[in-house]
């Protein structure tokens, strides 16, 4: 079937802005996520939105959804060496039953000093 | 303080063995789920539950099967392994609607399979 689709590898300096950007693939979903992974550790919950909204702001981080494009993006601004990981969007697909929460392959992002 | 357990940490096996590997979690969750954590793949989805004795294929279900008892409790099962499933077992739950940020993962489990 069709993927969550992202970009591999983004590069940044620090106190640029970052925008990692997800194509999904469900335009029924209910919810979509951001989690963040740092090495060697599980999955973070960063921000979530609600498909009834077009952008969510909290603290450094903007979600934008464009639904017609089915499109998710994630903006991080004044970008630290801390935020350093990979970046995983997520959507509550509804396949042949019931919903489950689909991930795209994930974004490394790496901050450049 | 919420909880996704999984039993264990990291596994070494051989190939054809029978491998569990168990999930619990103490939120009265409905949905429990089962990926596997591969690099450059992603969380790719191999079975989930909704509710009791209930299962669902994901994208990845071949060579696993999955077990739901009771519904704190969700086993992933590898009938006989091979090395192409060596590879990091996330386990998770939530709610039955996904309602806001009521997912939980479990810490994972590291499986090698030689």
């Amino acid at each position: 079937g069709e993927d969550v689709e992202q970009s591999l590898f983004l590069s940044v300096r620090e106190g640029d802005s970052s925008v990692i950007n997800c194509t999904y693939t469900d335009s029924s979903s209910t919810y979509l996520y951001w989690y963040k992974q740092e090495p060697g550790a599980g999955l973070q919950l960063l921000t979530y939105i609600f498909s009834n909204m077009d952008m969510k702001q909290d603290q450094r981080l903007t979600v934008l959804l464009n639904k017609k494009d089915k499109h998710l993006s994630l903006r991080i601004a004044d970008t630290q060496t801390g935020d350093s990981a990979i970046y995983f969007c997520a959507e509550t697909r509804a396949g042949t039953g019931r919903r489950a929460l689909t991930f795209g392959s994930g974004t490394r992002l790496q901050v450049q000093p | 303080d919420v909880k996704v357990t999984q039993s264990s940490r990291y596994l070494v096996k051989r190939t054809g063995e029978k491998v569990f590997l168990e999930c619990v979690q103490d939120m009265d969750h409905e949905n429990m789920f089962w990926y596997r954590q591969d690099p450059g793949l992603g969380l790719r989805l191999i079975y989930f539950s909704y509710d009791v004795k209930m299962k669902e294929k994901g994208d990845i279900p071949e060579g696993y099967s999955v077990s739901r008892e009771k519904k704190e409790r969700f086993s992933l099962i590898l009938e006989s392994a091979s090395t192409n499933q060596t590879s990091m077992y996330l386990c998770a739950s939530s709610l039955l609607d996904f309602s806001g940020n009521t997912i939980y993962f479990g810490e994972g489990s590291w499986l090698t399979v030689v």
